[in-house]
C-alpha cells in the first residue's frame, strides 16, 4: 500500500554525496509535512527529518531533508558505512485519511 | 528516556484475533499520539492507527473494519487487537509514540506475527 513513489536503490562512496526522492500527490506532499525514516537492519525505524527539513537532536547534520511541490527529497552528505540502511519517507494523505509511506530506498556504501 | 516495551501472540492462526499490548515505561503519557505500525517481512512500512491519552482514535480506512487500538492511562499501556487475520496480515508489528507534528520518535522493539495454518 505504499502510495509514495522510491528509488529501490541508492549507493556512494565514503565522502560521497546521496540524494534519494520521495514522489507523491497534490493530498499527501504537496499538502502535508514530509517524515524520514532510517532503518538499519533488523531494527525498528529511527526518526531523521520531522515537518520536512527538521532534525531532531542526536542526528547529524549530514542529513537534510527538502520539500517541492509534491516530492521531497532527503540527502546523505559525507556518507559513511554506517549510512547503510533502508530510508523511507512519510506523510499524511488528505485523500485517504491516513499516513502513507515510501516504497523505501536501500542505500549501499560502496 | 522513553522506553516502549511490546508484547502479545507471535503466532495465530486464520481467522483468530492478533492481539499486542505496549507499555510505556517513562515520560508522560498524555499529549502524545500512540501508533501501531506494521511491516510485512521484506517489505514496507504500513500505518496501522493511532489513539490519544483520552482514547480517540484515528484508524487506517484499509483496516478500520478490523482494527481497535485501546489505552489504559493508569497502567501507561495500549493496545491493538486485528481480527479475521489472514496470512496477509504477517508481519513485524510496532508500537511508536508520536507527537504533534514531530514524527514517530519512539518506538517498541517491534513483535513478529506469523499468521499460518
Amino acid at each position: 500500500q505504499s502510495v509514495l513513489t522510491q528509488p529501490p536503490s541508492a549507493s556512494g562512496t565514503p565522502g560521497q554525496r546521496v540524494t534519494i526522492s520521495c514522489s507523491g500527490s497534490s493530498s499527501n506532499i504537496g499538502s502535508n509535512y514530509v517524515y524520514w525514516y532510517q532503518q538499519l537492519p533488523g531494527t525498528a525505524p529511527k526518526l531523521l527529518i520531522y515537518r520536512n527539513s527538521q532534525r531532531p537532536s542526536g542526528v547529524p547534520d549530514r542529513f537534510s531533508g527538502s520539500k517541492s511541490g509534491t516530492s521531497a527529497s532527503l540527502a546523505i552528505s559525507g556518507l559513511r558505512s554506517e549510512d547503510e540502511a533502508d530510508y523511507f519517507c512519510a506523510a499524511w494523505d488528505d485523500s485517504l485519511s491516513a499516513y502513507v509511506f515510501g516504497t523505501g530506498t536501500k542505500v549501499t556504501v560502496l | 528516556q522513553v522506553q516502549l516495551q511490546q508484547w502479545g501472540a507471535g503466532l495465530l492462526k486464520p481467522s483468530e484475533t492478533l492481539s499486542l499490548t505496549c507499555v510505556v515505561n517513562s515520560g508522560s503519557f498524555s499529549g502524545y499520539y500512540w501508533t501501531w505500525i506494521r511491516q510485512p517481512p521484506g517489505k514496507g512500512l504500513e500505518w496501522i492507527g493511532e489513539i490519544n491519552h483520552s482514547g480517540s482514535t484515528n484508524y487506517n480506512p484499509s483496516l478500520k473494519s478490523r482494527v481497535t487500538i485501546s489505552v489504559d492511562t493508569s497502567k501507561t499501556q495500549f493496545s491493538l487487537r486485528l481480527s479475521s487475520v489472514t496470512a496477509a496480515d504477517t508481519a513485524v508489528y510496532y508500537c511508536v509514540r508520536g507527537y504533534d507534528t514531530s514524527g514517530w520518535s519512539y518506538w517498541g522493539q517491534g513483535t513478529l506475527v506469523t499468521v499460518s495454518s
